[in-house]
């Protein structure tokens, strides 16, 4: 079965602790972007990958970092300097060229303890 | 700013009606137009994409693209309870990155 995978599902994370949500697809897809999703807000982009060992900032990458060494993984981690990093995380990916429709993996909600 | 919008809602629709869900954007170089469905605590899905303008069916969905008035717009025909969930306009800028609008809540009520 082709798709995206995320995990963990859950996660929770302390004060001044980094954490990595991990995102896999096997559609042999270019692209790969991270997005953040806040309750009842829309989507807003963190990080975002054409290509292998590159990616771009989008809207509201501080406080976290990406790595694209595989085209088929696109980890992001949430530094401690992210100081409201409670939200829903949800990775996507897209052919290249000019039609970039998205799909997304099942995402990863991150709470703080 | 390149935006994209969409009334918030929640639109009520009676089951076995018409719903009509609307976006408009800011950017006359976007290309590629995508509805996404996102159930609660759920990821989006896609629905369906338009690339030029007038309709586009696929089952009880169309799409609608107006390029010279901006706007794009989704019929969504014999409305059934689970139909009810938020949507979501995204649309390409002149990069081919999306923008996204906030969504609509759609509530179809029996």
């Amino acid at each position: 079965d082709g798709g995206i995978t995320q995990s963990p599902k859950y996660l929770f994370r302390k004060e001044g602790q980094n954490v990595t949500l991990s995102c896999e697809q096997n559609l042999n897809h270019d692209a790969m972007y991270w997005y953040r999703q806040d309750p009842g807000q829309g989507l807003r982009l963190i990080y975002y990958s054409q290509i292998v060992n590159d990616f771009q900032k989008g809207d509201i990458a501080e406080g976290y970092s990406v790595s694209r060494e595989k085209k088929e993984s696109f980890p992001l981690t949430v530094t401690s300097a992210q100081k409201n990093p409670t939200a829903f995380y949800l990775c996507a990916s897209s052919m290249g060229g000019d039609k970039r429709t998205q799909y997304f993996g099942p995402g990863t909600r991150l709470l703080v303890l | 700013q390149k935006e994209v919008e969409q009334n918030s809602g929640p639109l009520s629709v009676p089951e076995g009606a018409i719903a009509s869900l609307n976006c408009t954007y800011s950017d006359r170089g976007s290309q590629s137009f995508f509805w996404y469905r996102q159930y609660s605590g759920k990821s989006p899905e896609l629905i369906m994409f338009i690339y030029s303008n007038g309709d586009k069916e696929d089952g009880r969905f169309t799409a609608q693209l107006n390029k010279a008035s901006q706007y794009v717009s989704l019929l969504i025909r014999d409305s059934q309870p689970s139909d009810s969930a938020t949507y979501l306009c995204a649309v390409t800028d002149s990069n081919y990155q999306l923008i996204w609008g906030a969504g609509t809540k759609l509530i179809i009520k029996p």
